[in-house]
Parts: structure tokens; C-alpha cells; sequence
């Protein structure tokens, strides 16, 4: 148990539906962030949130299109997806300060493992 | 950019082997370096860190020294265990900027009893 939860765990969707995957986290943490993991690929940062303002949008498609409510809560809408972004995606959060996320500690959830069809 | 290069795997072992793992790292400054373990179907975890060149990380049996003047961060274990399978990745931040976490392509290792 990391203190970050992620649902659901899997999810098969077809390329036009829409659905979106959910992240908490129970660690008092203001950065939250998700990433993509591919077979054979290094895990690739997606979106960063910092204090709920999102900093950092890796140049995802605008079919990925991330939420964050407040501190502790973090989606990710999906919206007609391609068979390529079959992938784990794993939703993390660290402390991070006013201004941009500091040199701590990134803490992972366990992955929502994605299949589109 | 900032990159991790990781050697080939999957590497495959005997219980009570020794491991090591190589990693290097391309980054300017003073980066501070990771290892993260994937234990299968689960999410990544942080297994061991250092900050600063000369540091060792260690946890759970496992150790990491930060080599600065060979940009290393290479991974040992004394005596590996069954339990020990899983994916592991190395990982760089620059300082002060933890949201640009680098990983490495990750390399499996598989223990055998």
C-alpha cells in the first residue's frame, strides 16, 4: 500500500467510447502526476499537476485529457483512443511546493492497465 | 536531454546470487538517482535513492553508490531471493525538479529457487 489508489485496475474500452481513470492519494501531497507505460518503452510522463494547476503536459494527445480537482484527486478522460495507447498508466504524487514540484520523493500507484479494442 | 541507460536483460539467477545491475546517466548538474521496482501486476515502488555523488542508498538487502566521475548508479545485491523477481528501473531528477523523473528502460530479473 503506496497511499496512492488507482481504478480501476483494468479497463477495456472500444475506440469510441469514453471512460476515465481515477487516482487518490492519502499522503498529504500537493504534485500529482500521470505516466504511460508501454511494452519495451521507459515509463513517459504525461501531465504534472502542481497545487491543482496542471505544469507540465508532455505533448499528449488531446484525446488524453487530464482533471485535478483538488490536491488529492486526479483524473484522466479518455476519449476515442487509438489500439496504441493499450498501456499501463500509473497515476504518482510527491510533495511538491508553491511554484513547481520540489526534489522529493514521487510515490506510485498500482496502475490502471488499459486495452482498447 | 537527461537520459538513463540500463543494461539489456532479462537477466535470470539462482537464489543466493550475487546481483548487480548496471545503470549510467546523461544529465548536467548534480541530478539526484533512483531505483524503482515493478513487482509483477503491481505499480512501481521506490526501492533506493541518493542524492548527492559518493552517497549510497540501500534498502531491503540492496545498494546503490551515486559514481559522479563515471556517472553511475549501478544496483548490487549480496544474496538474491526468489522473491526479488520483478522489473527494476533506474531514474534521474534534476535537482530540485522532481516532476522530470527519466526512467530507464527497465530490465527484469527472475530468480530461480
Amino acid at each position: 500500500e503506496t497511499g496512492v489508489t488507482q481504478t480501476p485496475r483494468h479497463l477495456v474500452m472500444g475506440m469510441t467510447n469514453k471512460k476515465s481513470l481515477k487516482c487518490e492519494q492519502h499522503l498529504g501531497h500537493n504534485a500529482m502526476y500521470w505516466y504511460k507505460q508501454s511494452a519495451k518503452k521507459p515509463l513517459e510522463l504525461m501531465f504534472v499537476y502542481n497545487f491543482k494547476e496542471q505544469t507540465e503536459n508532455n505533448s499528449v494527445p488531446s484525446r488524453f485529457s487530464p482533471e485535478c480537482p483538488n490536491s488529492s484527486h486526479l483524473f484522466l478522460h479518455l476519449h476515442t483512443l487509438q489500439p496504441e495507447d493499450s498501456a499501463l498508466y500509473l497515476c504518482a504524487s510527491s510533495q511538491g511546493r508553491s511554484g513547481r514540484p520540489s526534489g522529493n520523493t514521487i510515490y506510485f500507484g498500482e496502475g490502471s492497465w488499459l486495452t482498447v479494442v | 536531454g537527461d537520459s538513463v541507460t540500463q543494461m539489456e536483460g532479462p537477466v535470470t539467477l539462482s537464489e543466493e546470487a550475487f546481483l548487480t545491475i548496471n545503470c549510467t546517466y546523461t544529465a548536467t548538474g548534480y541530478p539526484s538517482l533512483f531505483w524503482y521496482v515493478q513487482y509483477p501486476g503491481e505499480g512501481l515502488q521506490l526501492l533506493l535513492k541518493a542524492t548527492k555523488a559518493d552517497d549510497k542508498g540501500s534498502n531491503k538487502g540492496f545498494e546503490a553508490t551515486y559514481r559522479k566521475e563515471t556517472t553511475s548508479f549501478h544496483l548490487e545485491k549480496g544474496s538474491v531471493q526468489v522473491s526479488d523477481s520483478a522489473v527494476y528501473f533506474c531514474a534521474l531528477s534534476p535537482t530540485g525538479a522532481n516532476s522530470k523523473l527519466t526512467f530507464g528502460k527497465g530490465i527484469t530479473l527472475s530468480v530461480r529457487p
